[in-house]
């Protein structure tokens, strides 16, 4: 079954670079989720989409914005990166149930950043 | 707001012996709750949830969770640990049409031969 597909799977930016992580979710999914965890820390809540429109935002830096195209896909662009930016970043998808219940998330296999 | 905590950042346990993590929780309405697995450098990949009906939900890998509204616990059991049960395990919480997973801190589970 296709599952969410990130990409890349590594990334090493300099300091002050910008970054583009791309996420694919499962076919039919309407919502994405991004989630940044850090080095021995739990997946923090990023930002959210729901049919193309952001639908719940969490401790995303301003530095950072994100949208969901036509095609469900989802992109996440960082600016000005810094050292604290390195982390593992997770997309998931889910796909938004009857009268707003909710399904599981799905994650992908994540992206590594390491901001050097 | 919700909240998700987890007893025990690290759980080390026996090969064969009872797997038990800790996951409490706090909403001000009904939540949804799951269980997710971590393997070292990968995806979180989903264990079990809750959200209706029996209380007692049973995952993946022979793992189960009971939901206990009274106790506001969602704690994760397995009878018999094996190796491959080696993992980090997150405990999470979504409200009812809410659109964020709201995870705990992780409990680390170790198995010893």
């Amino acid at each position: 079954a296709a599952g969410v597909i990130q990409s890349p799977r590594h990334l090493i930016k300099e300091k002050r670079e910008t970054a583009t992580l791309k996420c694919y979710p499962i076919p039919r999914h309407d919502t994405v989720y991004w989630y940044q965890q850090g080095p021995g820390q739990d997946p923090q809540f990023l930002i959210s989409f729901y049919e193309k429109m952001q639908s719940d935002k969490g401790s995303i830096p301003d530095r950072f914005s994100a949208q969901q195209f036509s095609d469900y896909h989802s992109e996440l662009n960082m600016s000005s990166l810094e050292l604290g930016d390195s982390a593992l970043y997770f997309c998931a998808s889910s796909l938004m149930g009857d009268r707003g219940s909710v399904t599981e998330a799905f994650f992908g296999q994540g992206t590594r950043l390491t901001v050097v | 707001a919700q909240s998700v905590t987890q007893l025990g950042s690290h759980v080390s346990v026996s090969e064969g012996a009872l797997v038990l993590l800790r996951c409490n929780y706090s909403s001000s309405v009904p939540p949804y709750l799951f269980w997710y697995v971590q393997y070292p450098n990968q995806g979180l990949q989903l264990l079990l949830k809750y959200t209706t009906g029996a209380t007692l939900v049973k995952g993946i890998n022979g793992f189960e969770a009971e939901f206990k509204k009274s106790e506001t616990s969602f704690h994760l059991t397995k009878p018999s640990a094996h190796m491959s049960d080696a993992a980090e395990y997150f405990c999470a919480v979504t409200l009812t049409g809410g659109f964020k997973t709201i995870f705990g801190a992780g409990t680390r589970l170790f198995v010893k031969a």
